[in-house]
């Protein structure tokens, strides 16, 4: 079965950092893209970050870029993202995602719980 | 404001039949074949439902269906049952590996 377990959340003050973590399991992790998204309160999901199968390809949202870092162990099956510069409108829940990509498309097919990070003084 | 344009709410009596739409532009959900869709339950891992548009992963029942027409796809809920309220979201890769999101429907079985 397909697990994804996030945990690193928690309430950090403006300008801090967090350090989240997304645990695989039941499948073949370094085999597979994988992407952060979160969900401010009261708002939609938005795609975050994304990183290739060997960690050699990172992209970020322009919301984050420059104050968040994806990167994975596949040896330890397990994805992270560093989040610095935490400001208010970072408070969310964040969910990794495993990316799937077949010859014609993409999917995002398995989600974790998410952890939340609320950012406030 | 979210990148897709869902309804905030829908609803229909346990037996019936609701459509959630969700609408992009050509850079997405009209320019690609990888729009799914998600059944959410607060504090649970988003579930797929419907992916490439159309097509349903193992184990997902028949009543759930997807289509798409220009830039606009849809989820509908056939023989609705208590179950199936939660809230759905729509997703669109759209390149570049970026996705983007609908705000989300409440679904509410009356």
């Amino acid at each position: 079965e397909v697990q994804l377990v996030e945990s690193g959340g928690g309430l950090v003050q403006p300008g801090g950092s967090l350090r989240l973590s997304c645990a695989a399991s039941g499948f073949t992790f370094s085999s597979y893209e994988m992407i952060w998204v979160r969900q401010a309160p009261g708002k939609g999901l938005e795609w975050i970050s994304y990183i290739s199968s060997s960690g050699g390809t990172r992209y970020y949202a322009d919301s984050v870029k420059g104050r968040f870092t994806i990167s994975r162990d596949n040896a330890k099956n397990s994805l992270y993202l560093q989040v610095n510069s935490l400001r208010a409108e970072d408070t969310a829940v964040y969910y990794c995602a495993r990316q799937y990509r077949s010859t014609t498309s993409c999917t995002l097919d398995y989600w974790g719980q998410g952890t939340l990070v609320t950012v406030s003084s | 404001q979210s990148a897709l344009t869902q309804p905030p709410s829908a609803s229909g009596s346990p037996g019936q039949s609701v459509t959630i739409s969700c609408t992009g532009t050509s850079s997405d959900v009209g320019g690609y074949n990888s729009v799914s869709w998600y059944q959410h339950y607060p504090g649970k891992a988003p579930k797929l439902m419907i992916y490439e548009v159309t097509k349903r992963p193992s184990g997902i029942p028949d009543r759930f269906s997807g289509s798409k027409s220009g830039n606009t796809a849809s989820l509908t809920v056939s023989g609705l049952q208590a179950e199936d309220e939660a809230d759905y979201y729509c997703s669109s890769y759209a390149g570049t590996n970026n996705w983007v999101f609908g705000g989300g429907t409440k679904l509410t079985v009356l």
